[in-house]
């Protein structure tokens, strides 16, 4: 049980374009849902927090109009990269809370974009 | 706020011998989880083991433990009989249990575990 996904799991885009990713809690309801991103031999780093029903909550430096967040249900988080630059080339990582449990927090597998 | 210092960014360890990886944190918080991940090269994070704040006992997983010491604010990870397939980032890391419960990370040791 607990199992997070994420689609797709790697994406190649153009400067200028938007590219959105996907996080499905597959078996239990997340009320909250956590977006994470990880540069090249760093840590991860959050980004924001997804409730269920109401806007994300963002980290500070992290532009939510560049990052769209959209927690339309309880299984099922996106993130929206608008306008994506080079620089927004990273691992994104998802983890969905399930409220029963100690460890609670459950990631996806990841999602690698690349921006050209 | 809360910090979480990894002071290892690498460790090199041989085949069948134990290996600790260093993890230190920092917070205001009385109540606390603390947790430890494997990310292998293909990205994925891999639970390893928990401990709690209010936890007496060391928690342990198979091979993993986790050397809890609350006043020297450490938790340490120790990885006995390592194996080939140990070979990856391990990160530390500590969640808040009111709020947002998310999750701060450590920048992490990569751990080689060598024949």
């Amino acid at each position: 049980g607990a199992v997070v996904s994420q689609h797709p799991s790697w994406v190649i885009c153009k400067s200028g374009t938007s590219v959105k990713i996907e996080c499905r809690s597959l078996d239990f309801q997340a009320t909250t849902m956590f977006w994470y991103r990880q540069f090249p031999k760093q840590s991860l780093m959050l980004m924001a927090t997804s409730n269920e029903g109401s806007k994300a909550t963002y980290e500070q430096g992290v532009e939510k109009d560049k990052f769209l967040i959209n927690h339309a249900s309880l299984t099922l988080s996106t993130l929206t990269v608008t306008s994506a630059h080079p620089e927004d080339s990273s691992f994104y990582i998802c983890s969905a809370r399930r409220s029963q449990g100690i460890y609670e927090q459950y990631f996806g597998p990841g999602t690698r974009l690349t921006v050209t | 706020a809360q910090k979480i210092t990894q002071t290892q960014p690498g460790m090199f360890v041989q085949e069948k011998e134990a290996v600790t990886l260093d993890c230190t944190y920092d917070t205001s918080d009385q109540s606390y989880g603390l947790f430890w991940y494997k990310q292998p090269s293909s990205g994925e994070m891999i639970f390893l083991i928990y401990q709690g704040s209010y936890d007496e006992q060391n928690a342990t997983e198979g091979r993993y433990s986790l050397n809890f010491q609350k006043a020297r604010k450490s938790a340490n990870l120790v990885i006995s009989a390592s194996q080939l397939g140990d070979s990856a980032m391990y990160f530390c890391a500590m969640r808040e249990n009111t709020g947002r419960r998310a999750l701060t990370f450590g920048s992490g040791t990569r751990l080689q575990v060598q024949p």
